[in-house]
């Protein structure tokens, strides 16, 4: 079946950091990934997605590529501020099947 | 428009009460569902519906029931709360088809049962 693994947190970097967190998937078919971020107190928002090999999405500073040869779709950011502070979920949809989270990653970002 | 709204935000049961947590959405999406999110496990799917009167089960049914009468309308209902059923509830919504579309989440339903 389809899932998605993520590096475990908390994470905590101080501000202007270079983030990485790292999320792996398997799926049958061609797989469509996301970001997802979570807020304190809020609901997910979309961060940001790909839906094919090689593209690349981009948000607010974060980047992920879509690496099929890896199964690998890692999130990014050069330069991490407070406000990036929040838990971050990768997530995997593949043909209609309901979308797949992994655990979630809990970033702290320090001044 | 209001995006996915949530009632209520906080809810406290006793062992055996029912409740029914609300989810209302109002950008005419078909596809919408509902998760538990729980510590280290991420959020998981109980149930999801792809268009009015037709539901499915998700990783974790058991307790819950839903129904989808209207395309707006996609209530949770537990029907004798267990205090395993503690949890962070969210509904999201999106156009047909998960793949390649945008989930939108409501704010949650913060559950507490003793």
């Amino acid at each position: 079946g389809n899932s998605v693994t993520q590096m475990e947190g908390p994470v905590t970097l101080s501000e202007e950091a270079f983030l990485t967190i790292n999320c792996t998937y398997t799926a049958t078919g061609y797989p469509s990934l996301f970001w997802y971020v979570q807020y304190p107190g809020e609901g997910l928002q979309l961060l940001l997605k790909a839906t094919k090999a090689d593209d690349k999405g981009s948000n607010k500073g974060f980047e992920a590529t879509y690496r099929k040869e890896t199964t690998s779709f890692h999130l990014e950011k050069g330069s991490v501020q407070v406000s990036d502070s929040a838990v971050y979920f990768c997530a995997l949809a593949s043909g209609n099947t309901p979308l797949v989270f992994g655990k979630g990653t809990r970033l702290s970002v320090i001044a | 428009n209001a995006g996915v709204t949530q009632t209520p935000k906080f809810q406290v049961l006793k062992t055996g009460q029912s409740m029914t947590l609300q989810c209302a959405q109002d950008m005419n999406h078909e596809y919408m569902s509902w998760y538990r999110q729980d510590p280290g496990m991420g959020l998981r799917l109980i149930h999801y519906s792809v268009g009015a009167g037709i539901t499915d089960q998700g990783e974790v049914p058991n307790g819950y029931n839903v129904s989808r009468s209207t395309t707006e309308d996609f209530p949770l209902r537990l029907l004798s709360a267990a205090p395993s059923q503690t949890s962070v509830y969210f509904c999201a919504s999106s156009l047909p088809g998960t793949r390649g579309e945008t989930q939108y989440f409501g704010p949650g339903t913060r559950l507490l049962v003793l």
